[in-house]
């Protein structure tokens, strides 16, 4: 089983859709989780960490059920400009000092006019 | 906002030559990493290092690879005789103390796209 887990899409939406990626993970003893966005041939860049209770920042919710072991991220009213490769990102249980990452393979969104 | 600044941009080398990717963190970050994504496929971790050792690496990170901080600024990773299979985009980043992470990322410097001819 993958590590971390995603439906690379591409999922094409109208504007204003909205859209929901999921995301499962293979340790149940990970640390945290992420949202990052990446835009073609540039840097990952965090969109929002997920917190076990949910979160909501604007137009976007995270959602984490350790029990399953899923993530998942909503974006609702879609624009153009959210047209990208949204990652899931997980950190595993923390042996040392390190605070490495491990990511999915990303799912594609592209928001059509 | 503070940014990770990562030089050179694009790197064109030679089969068998050696590379230096430049990063220079933000300045109050404690923890520095390398991670690299061929293209097309997802990013993966190389090295995390702290206290000026490496704390942690991957299967990737071998002999082949080494990273050092010669100063108070600049992270380097350095590949020796590259192949054609390193091609690839390489990220740096930093986080600052231990549990920030956890909390908000990392942050990314923009990359350097190493192609191996």
């Amino acid at each position: 089983r993958k590590e971390v887990e995603q439906d690379p899409g591409p999922f094409n939406v109208p504007e204003g859709a909205t859209v929901a990626f999921n995301c499962t993970y293979s340790n149940s003893a990970s640390q945290s989780f992420f949202w990052y966005r990446q835009d073609c041939r540039k840097e990952p860049k965090l969109l929002m960490s997920v917190y076990s209770s949910g979160n909501e920042d604007g137009r976007f919710t995270a959602q984490l059920n350790r029990a399953s072991q899923y993530i998942s991220l909503l974006i609702r009213d879609s624009k153009l400009s959210d047209s990208a490769t949204y990652l899931c990102v997980v950190s595993p249980p923390r042996g040392g000092a390190t605070n490495k990452l491990i990511f999915g393979t990303g799912t594609l969104l592209a928001v059509q006019p | 906002e503070p940014e990770v600044t990562q030089t050179p941009s694009h790197q064109v080398t030679q089969m068998g030559q050696e590379v230096i990717l430049r990063c220079v963190p933000i300045s109050n970050h404690l923890y520095f990493y390398w991670y690299r994504q061929i293209l097309g496929q997802k990013v993966e971790f190389l090295v995390s290092f702290y206290n000026n050792e490496i704390s942690e690496k991957s299967e990737i990170f071998d002999d082949q690879f080494s990273v050092e901080r010669p100063d108070g600024s600049n992270f380097t990773l350095k590949i020796r005789s590259t192949k054609l299979e390193d091609s690839a985009m390489y990220f740096c980043a930093s986080s600052g103390p231990s549990g920030t992470a956890d909390l908000y990322g990392y942050t990314f410097g923009s990359g350097t796209r190493l192609t191996v001819v």
